[in-house]
């Protein structure tokens, strides 16, 4: 399957400071990406989906000039989480998906980064 | 809305098989995943069908698909305690919200040696 790395894996912030995290494609070339929310013992809640070039499109209740999202180029996509409280700490999972043949319904997902903001 | 439903728990022991259920609502669903993840970790993509199918077999995983009843499991043969994780399994609408992948809330697998 196809790989894709996120970076930092965990990091612990101060509240009120901002907390950017990386996700990369690394062998294929990912059209969408989608950002995920994991709380403990719970299922994937989605936070945004972006195309490469274009605005990401977030879902209700997710606010967008807090979590944002850059789908620069057709390999990376950076959450950045801007003026982290508490409430946002949480295992934030990010995806990708190729829209060439053979990678249009496979959806692969990163190992995750751990926020903790204290 | 679209709709996915899982058991939470699943206990078996090595050596047997282990069948995961997963009950869906979407008709215009595409695709259906199941997804396997370790603690601490990301999910990792098991295997996928495409909705026009019944069966797909893939070593000692073999997914069933029944469209009628909306309804897919996943089998996993020959249970080793390697495969103790949550699965996940999730199903692609067509069209609306990109196709986003909706998911279960996961089925912990518990295999005992």
């Amino acid at each position: 399957g196809a790989v894709v790395s996120q970076h930092p894996s965990w990091v612990i912030c101060k509240s009120g400071t901002s907390v950017k995290i990386e996700c990369r494609s690394l062998d294929f070339q990912a059209t969408t990406m989608f950002w995920y929310r994991q709380f403990p013992k719970q299922s994937l809640m989605l936070m945004a989906t972006s195309n490469e070039g274009s605005k990401a499109t977030y879902e209700q209740g997710v606010e967008k000039d807090k979590f944002l999202i850059n789908h620069a180029s057709l390999t990376l996509s950076t959450l950045t989480v801007t003026s982290a409280h508490p409430e946002d700490s949480s295992f934030y999972i990010c995806s990708a998906r190729g829209g060439a043949s053979g990678r249009a319904y496979e959806q692969y997902f990163g190992p995750g980064t751990r926020l903790t903001v204290t | 809305g679209e709709d996915v439903e899982q058991s939470l728990f699943l206990s078996v022991r090595e050596g047997d098989s282990s069948v995961i259920n997963c009950t869906y609502t979407d008709s215009s669903s595409t695709y259906l995943y199941w997804y396997k993840q370790e603690p601490g970790a990301g999910l990792q993509l098991l295997t996928y069908i495409f909705s026009n199918m019944d069966m797909k077999q893939d070593q000692r995983l073999t997914v069933l698909l029944n469209k009628k009843d909306k309804h897919l499991s996943l089998r996993i043969a020959d249970t080793q305690t390697g495969d103790s994780a949550i699965y996940f399994c999730a199903e692609r609408g067509y069209g609306g919200s990109q196709g986003n992948l909706i998911f279960g809330k996961g089925t912990k697998l518990s295999v005992k040696p």
